[in-house]
């Protein structure tokens, strides 16, 4: 099984801070790795993908690195849309155990 | 643009089965796998499985099988989910989610249905 780790579970950040969200998988996933941001009431949206690709529409201040099992989601400088809960995703193997348990990033 | 609708909340009773509907357009249906995906009240997401509606084939997650079954209808793009022998740990929002391809990253979500199993 691969076990998607996050840290910090919670994250808070002032408007216009800049938020660095981890994650770890306990073996290689190459860079079969995404990330979801996920609101109150909302379903999850795709932010990243392999690792550092931005998906569709996801603005620049969101970055993505990292690969093997180590992880890294930036964003430059948090608005006030950014605050939710963020998800890191490994589809090297669905059948392994695929989400970490999820970064809250909340206004200090 | 690509839509997942997914049918309305349930309540069910203890041991009862419920069944999910997931209606996709904006695509071709039968090109990209489909997953379901949980998350219980205040929880993270969990993953349930995928299926291929081109095929039919399935892949379930050890955790639900013998007990999920997921199926599709090509003739009207839509998939289904149906949880079995409930219990009140499976209160959850459930969501259908689209693979990018075959099996890779989700691209699109369904809406979520929240199903509360109480007695």
């Amino acid at each position: 099984e691969i076990v998607m780790t996050q840290s910090p579970a919670t994250l808070s950040v002032s408007p216009g801070e800049r938020a660095t969200l981890s994650c770890r998988a306990s073996q290689s996933i190459s860079s079969n790795l995404a990330w979801y941001q996920q609101k109150p009431g909302q379903a999850p949206r795709l932010l990243m993908y392999g690792a550092n690709i931005r998906a569709t529409g996801i603005p620049a201040r969101f970055s993505g690195s990292g690969s093997g099992t180590e992880f890294t989601l930036t964003i430059s400088s948090l608005q006030s849309e950014d605050f939710a809960v963020y998800y890191c995703q490994q589809y090297n193997n669905w059948l392994s155990g695929t989400f970490g348990q999820g970064t809250k990033v909340e206004i200090k | 643009q690509v839509q997942l609708v997914q049918s309305g909340a349930e309540v069910k009773k203890p041991g009862a089965s419920v069944k999910v509907s997931c209606k996709a357009s904006g695509y071709t249906f039968i090109g990209y796998y489909m997953h379901w995906v949980r998350q219980a009240p205040g929880q993270g997401l969990e993953w349930m499985g995928w299926i291929n509606p081109n095929s039919g084939g399935t892949n379930y997650a050890q955790k639900f099988q013998g007990r999920v079954t997921m199926t599709r209808d090509t003739s009207i793009s839509t998939a289904y989910m149906e949880l079995s022998r409930l219990a009140s740990d499976d209160t959850a929002v459930y969501y259908c989610a689209r693979d990018h391809g075959a099996v890779a990253y989700v691209d699109y979500w369904g809406q979520g249905t929240l199903v509360t199993v109480s007695s």
